[in-house]
């Protein structure tokens, strides 16, 4: 089983709906991300969150929420989806490590499409 | 504030020919510097990192980096690529608060026959 699970893999869905991608972990790290991707452009951070009570906006929040709801669960909701945030999007997760010094673990990505 | 800058968007190879894709970054404290991989329909796994001493890095699938503090560079290189080394690589450096990963723009290698 893969140690970062993301959920959908793929959706369609029409602008204006609320959509939620949820992640969840099996490798017990306290820090989880989540991104998006958009061709041409890399990974794009929207929201971290370091422990449950823990949430902070990355470069490119606008239009997204997330929730934390245990140490292994981060979703993200889109609450009126656009065309525009149409991508490819990633869970990750790190151990705190000092200073930005330990990896990512990347789950393989939710597909959205919005019509 | 940090940035990455990855030189080339797309790198064509021929198989068993070396490559070496570039990577150039901006900080003004010392950060820790990373390379993924991508394969199709898949997520981003770890091909190496460097946090601190030797300036050569090796990772898996025998590809290599070298980190150049002077010309704040932090290439990765193979010796002889592969056809199963087709991905898009990405290139990624620590914030300065420790907080997050700065990610490049990518390199889509394509390797042929």
């Amino acid at each position: 089983d893969a140690d970062v699970t993301q959920t959908p893999r793929n959706r369609i869905t029409k602008t204006g709906k609320r959509i939620m991608l949820e992640c969840s972990q099996t490798k017990g790290h306290d820090r989880m991300y989540w991104y998006r991707q958009d061709p041409g452009l890399g990974l794009r951070l929207i929201y971290y969150s370091f422990d449950v009570k823990d949430i902070n906006k990355g470069e490119i929040s606008d239009g997204y929420s997330v929730s934390r709801q245990a140490q292994a669960k981060f979703s993200l909701s889109l609450e009126s989806a656009i065309p525009n945030q149409t991508a490819l999007y990633f869970c990750a997760t790190s151990d705190p490590g000092t200073g930005g010094n330990q990896p990512q673990h990347f789950g393989d990505g939710t597909r959205l499409s919005i019509l | 504030a940090q940035s990455v800058t990855q030189l080339d968007s797309q790198v064509p190879v021929f198989e068993e020919a070396p490559v070496e894709l570039r990577c150039n970054y901006s900080s003004s404290v010392s950060v820790y510097l990373f390379w993924y991989v991508q394969y199709p329909n898949q997520g981003l796994q770890l091909l190496l990192k460097y946090l601190s001493g030797s300036t050569l890095v090796k990772g898996i699938n025998g590809f290599e980096a070298e980190f150049n503090k002077s010309q704040t560079s932090f290439h990765l290189r193979k010796p002889s690529v592969h056809i199963s080394d087709t991905a898009e690589y990405f290139c990624a450096v620590s914030n300065q608060a420790g907080t997050a990963l700065i990610f490049g723009k990518g390199t889509t290698l394509s390797v042929s026959s």
